[in-house]
């Protein structure tokens, strides 16, 4: 069974570096037939992809334009674990932060705030 | 820029049907936009339902159904259970990017 957990920061000051990560069991990061995605949401904007990850011979990125220039996605294959970050954060950037994997979005981390204040 | 819709709200009666709709602004919703539907309570993450239009994950109940109809996705929920009141969000592939709709609270009375 796959499980995803996320770790970092509740608390983010303004205009630095918002840092998550999804740690999988049950799986492999590096998996030819999964994509690792991460998602968040917030009363403001709604739900919201923000990017993905996948291997398919060699790593792959996408991300969503509305936060185009500002993330990575990173895969860590020696922790077996996926990271976020996001520059130049704004309190626009407050939301609940999920993990998730597949393309068809089987698999859901529980989901952790982060607020960004100063 | 790209707008995914879907109805605001809608209410039915338990053991009733309703369909949920899910519309792009680039027109007509087909099945290369590999549409999933989610349902999310209060308090939990989202949990899928339905992946690439209308297959299901081993949990989703039988239920649940999805399908294109007139240019959108749909989701059908046939003999509706007060358990299933809850919100329902459908999202949409983009080529290279992901777009959720603005979620459908489903109210059970």
């Amino acid at each position: 069974q796959v499980q995803l957990q996320l770790s970092g920061p509740g608390l983010v000051k303004p205009s630095q570096t918002l840092s998550l990560t999804c740690a999988i069991s049950g799986d492999s990061v590096s998996s030819n037939s999964a994509c690792w995605n991460w998602i968040r949401q917030s009363p403001s904007r709604g739900l919201e992809w923000l990017g993905r990850t996948y291997y398919r011979s060699k790593w792959v990125y996408e991300y969503g334009v509305s936060v185009k220039g500002r993330i990575t996605i990173n895969p860590d294959t020696s922790k077996n674990q996926f990271s976020l970050q996001l520059n130049s954060v704004t309190p626009e950037d407050t939301a609940v932060y999920y993990c998730a994997r597949g393309a068809d979005f089987q698999h859901w981390g529980p989901g952790t705030l982060v607020t960004v204040s100063s | 820029q790209t707008v995914v819709t879907q109805e605001p709200s809608l209410t039915v009666s338990p053991g009733g049907t309703v369909t949920l709709t899910c519309a792009s602004s680039t027109g007509a919703v087909t099945s290369g936009y590999y549409p999933n539907w989610f349902q999310q309570k209060p308090g939990q993450a989202p949990r899928a339902l339905i992946y690439f239009t209308s297959n299901k994950h081993s949990w989703t109940p039988a239920r649940f159904s999805g399908s294109l109809l007139g240019g959108k996705a749909a989701l059908t929920l046939s003999g509706v259970q007060p358990e299933d009141e809850a919100e329902y969000y459908c999202l949409l592939y983009y080529g290279g990017g992901w777009m959720f709709g603005g979620g459908t609270k489903l109210t059970v009375l």
